[in-house]
C-alpha cells in the first residue's frame, strides 16, 4: 500500500519569500503524484501532477515540485509567496495497479500561512 | 458551469437520523467517488463508482451506502447518524479507474449532534 508523510503541519513564510513544502511518499510501485489546494471552506483543486513524464513539474499560480526518486519525495515549491497563497495544501499519491489501484490517498496536509 | 456539485453544502441533524448527501459531475467522467475529512482535515477514500459499478469500497460502516443511478450522478445515504459522522464530505469524478486526475466538488459539512 502506499502512503504519503508532509513534513510540517504548519508552515509560516513572508510575503515574496520562498515556498517549500515537503512530502515523502512511500509505494511499491511508480506513483503517480499529485498536490492539491484547499482554500478554507471550499473544496480541492489540483495544483499540479507528476505522471512519470517530466520529472519537475509545474501547476498553477506560480508552483511547481520535482519528483525525486531515489529521495522519494515531492516537495512543493514557488519562488516568491503572495498573500493569496494562504492555504492548506495536501500531497496525494496514487498507483498504476495493484490493491491500491484507482485509490488517491493523502497526506495530513500543511497549512501555509504568508505574512505581510 | 459547475464541474463537481454537492448537495446540500451544509447539513446539521441529530444522532440517529438518516441523511443524504447528493453529488452530480457534468464532466463525462464515468468514475465516482466519496471521501470523509475528518476533524483533523485527514482524507481517506471511502467508495468509488465506475458506471454504476462499485469499484472500491473502504473499511466503512455498513450505515453508510452508496448509491449511483448513473454515472454522473453518486449520492451517499447514512443511516443511524453517529457523532463520528460529522465530516467534510467531498464528492470526486475521473474518468477512468486509475485513480488520477480526480476533480473534487466544494464539499458537505455534516454536522451531527
Amino acid at each position: 500500500a502506499q502512503s504519503v508523510t508532509q513534513l510540517g503541519s504548519h508552515v509560516s513564510v513572508s510575503e515574496g519569500a520562498l515556498v517549500l513544502l515537503r512530502c515523502n511518499y512511500s509505494s511499491s510501485v511508480p506513483p503517480y503524484l499529485f498536490w492539491y489546494v484547499q482554500y478554507p471552506n471550499q473544496g480541492l483543486q489540483l495544483l499540479l501532477k507528476y505522471t512519470s513524464a517530466a520529472t519537475l513539474v509545474k501547476g498553477i499560480n506560480g508552483f511547481e515540485a520535482e519528483f525525486k526518486k531515489s529521495e522519494t519525495s515531492f516537495h512543493l515549491t514557488k519562488p516568491s509567496a503572495h498573500m493569496s497563497d494562504a492555504a492548506e495544501y495536501f500531497c496525494a499519491v496514487s498507483v498504476a495497479g495493484g490493491t491500491s489501484y484507482g485509490k488517491l490517498t493523502f497526506g495530513q496536509g500543511t497549512i501555509l500561512t504568508v505574512h505581510p | 458551469d459547475t464541474a463537481v456539485s454537492q448537495t446540500p453544502k451544509y447539513l446539521v441533524t441529530q444522532m440517529g437520523n438518516d441523511k443524504s448527501i447528493k453529488c452530480e459531475q457534468n464532466l463525462g467522467h464515468d468514475t465516482m467517488y466519496w471521501y470523509k475529512q475528518d476533524s483533523k482535515k485527514f482524507l481517506k477514500i471511502m467508495f468509488s463508482y465506475n458506471n454504476k459499478e462499485l469499484i472500491i469500497n473502504e473499511t466503512v460502516p455498513n450505515r453508510f451506502s452508496p448509491k449511483s443511478p448513473d454515472k454522473a450522478h453518486l449520492n451517499l445515504h447514512i443511516n443511524s447518524l453517529e457523532l463520528g459522522d460529522s465530516a467534510v464530505y467531498f464528492c470526486a469524478s475521473s474518468q477512468g479507474t486509475s485513480g488520477r486526475f480526480q476533480f473534487f466538488g466544494p464539499g458537505t459539512r455534516l454536522t451531527v449532534l
